[in-house]
């Protein structure tokens, strides 16, 4: 089974500040990994994802995730926020078949004029 | 192109009346199919999950329950609401090599 751990429940940073969103995950077997934004009472949006090659996935937003497979985890950066980027934002992971994603628990980033 | 709608945005409900949320794709044959659950400052929930028609997974016991009568109609329901069920309900749809696409939510509050 997979699981899923975003270490941050909320993060505050000024804007044009560099931020890191924490994920980091378990599981038995090779997995993909998403990240999910979410605006207020709205559903889910892609942001980005790792499905194989590369390492480093970029959104075109400018936010940027490594999947490290030592670490097994997968942290999403942004080197500059802006003010519109405040949304909660969810790491997911799921197994090859699809079947099934397990999400995080979230982590709310607010950024600050 | 493929899009998922759900239905209705809000709704407020009396415990103990009957709940029907539905959602439908399109431009999809054979989705796989999900419900979730975000409760006020927690993460999502799976809820239920269907590979074809008919066929329904749960994840979690509880007070709800999910059909899937056509190919991309998946069905949310309660025959007695609690003040429990009360929360952010998502519908999404998964697509293989890309992951879920999601609807837009219903926010159900139970009174």
């Amino acid at each position: 089974a997979q699981s899923v751990t975003q270490l941050d429940s909320q993060v505050p940073v000024f804007e044009e500040a560099p931020v890191e969103l924490r994920c980091n995950y378990s599981s038995s077997v090779s997995v993909y990994l998403f990240w999910y934004v979410q605006y207020p009472n709205q559903g889910l949006q892609l942001l980005l994802k790792y499905l194989s090659g590369s390492t480093l996935v970029e959104s075109i937003n400018g936010f940027e995730a490594e999947f490290n497979k030592s670490q097994t985890s997968f942290h999403l950066r942004k080197p500059s926020v802006h003010i519109s980027d405040t949304a909660e934002y969810f790491c997911a992971v799921s197994g090859y078949n699809f079947n099934k994603f397990y999400f995080g628990s979230g982590t709310k980033l607010n950024v600050k004029p | 192109s493929q899009t998922i709608h759900q239905w209705p945005a809000t709704l407020v409900q009396p415990v103990g009346s009957p709940l029907s949320l539905e959602c439908t794709v399109e431009g999809t044959s054979n989705p796989n199919l999900y419900w979730y659950r975000q409760a006020a400052g927690r993460g999502l929930q799976l809820l239920f999950y269907s590979v074809g028609i008919g066929q329904i997974s749960s994840e979690v016991p509880q007070n709800l329950s999910a059909s899937r009568p056509q190919d991309r109609q998946f069905i949310l329901s309660s025959k007695k609401l609690l003040l429990s069920d009360s929360g952010f309900y998502l519908c999404a749809w998964g697509q293989l090599n890309y992951g879920y696409t999601f609807g837009s939510g219903t926010r159900l509050t139970v009174v």
